[in-house]
């Protein structure tokens, strides 16, 4: 199973900043099947970025994603007051095909 | 507008059982395979389980921690899809979310949720 693992646990900035957020996997991930999403308190999670780098529809192009293999990243060129939440990686594969998430990375308010 | 709302949530004792259901509306439920992803108090997100749509046989898949223990069905005809979960124990306690497939990798629309507490 591959694991993910998310730095850093958390991450204080001010709106305006730049947040850039790690997501690593034990072994390469086929096909870039990686994405984010963001989770506000007592709100359900919401897709953000799939097949690595695709925002999902509704989604500001404030919100970026790259990366291959087994490392990726998240990136938030502009951080908006209400971008403060938890965001969590997750992958898709193996056989029989399972998903995972990472452990998350919480964004607050500095 | 897609809409998943879950119901069926609540204390059971460990070894119990409960059904969750989930009501879909908002989109083709015949063709969107579903998935349950669960979150402990506190924690992170664990995917459950999956059925396709019953052009694709209807088939499931789960993950280990359940697997023999949970159940996924559906009912095209009510657009509603079910976990039948069995045999509970304390690391069962989660809010359970019933949620779209997107692209067969990802997971699309969620629910709000239903919380599942297992203890004595």
């Amino acid at each position: 199973e591959i694991v993910l693992t998310q730095s850093p646990d958390t991450l204080s900035l001010s709106p305006g900043e730049r947040a850039t957020l790690s997501c690593r996997a034990s072994q390469s991930i086929d096909n870039t099947y990686l994405a984010w999403y963001q989770q506000k308190p007592g709100q359900a999670p919401r897709l953000l970025i799939y097949s690595a780098y695709n925002r999902a529809t509704g989604i500001p192009d404030r919100f970026s994603g790259s990366g291959s293999g087994t490392d990726f990243t998240l990136t938030i060129s502009i951080v908006e007051p209400e971008d403060f939440a938890v965001y969590y990686c997750q992958q898709f594969g193996g056989s029989p095909p399972s998903f995972t998430f990472g452990p998350g990375t919480k964004v607050e308010i500095k | 507008e897609v809409q998943l709302v879950e119901s069926g949530g609540g204390l059971v004792k460990p070894g119990g059982s409960l059904r969750l259901s989930c009501a879909a509306s908002g989109f083709t439920f015949s063709d969107v395979w579903m998935n349950w992803v669960r979150q402990g108090p506190g924690k992170g997100l664990e995917w459950v389980g999956r059925i396709r749509r019953s052009v694709d046989g209807g088939t499931t898949e789960y993950a280990a921690p359940v697997k023999g223990r949970f159940t996924i069905s559906r009912d095209d005809s009510n657009t509603m899809v079910y976990l039948q979960m069995n045999s509970l124990k304390a690391e069962d306690t989660a809010v359970y979310y019933c949620v779209t497939d997107f692209s067969r990798a990802y997971f699309g629309s969620w629910g709000q949720g239903t919380l599942v507490t297992v203890s004595s």
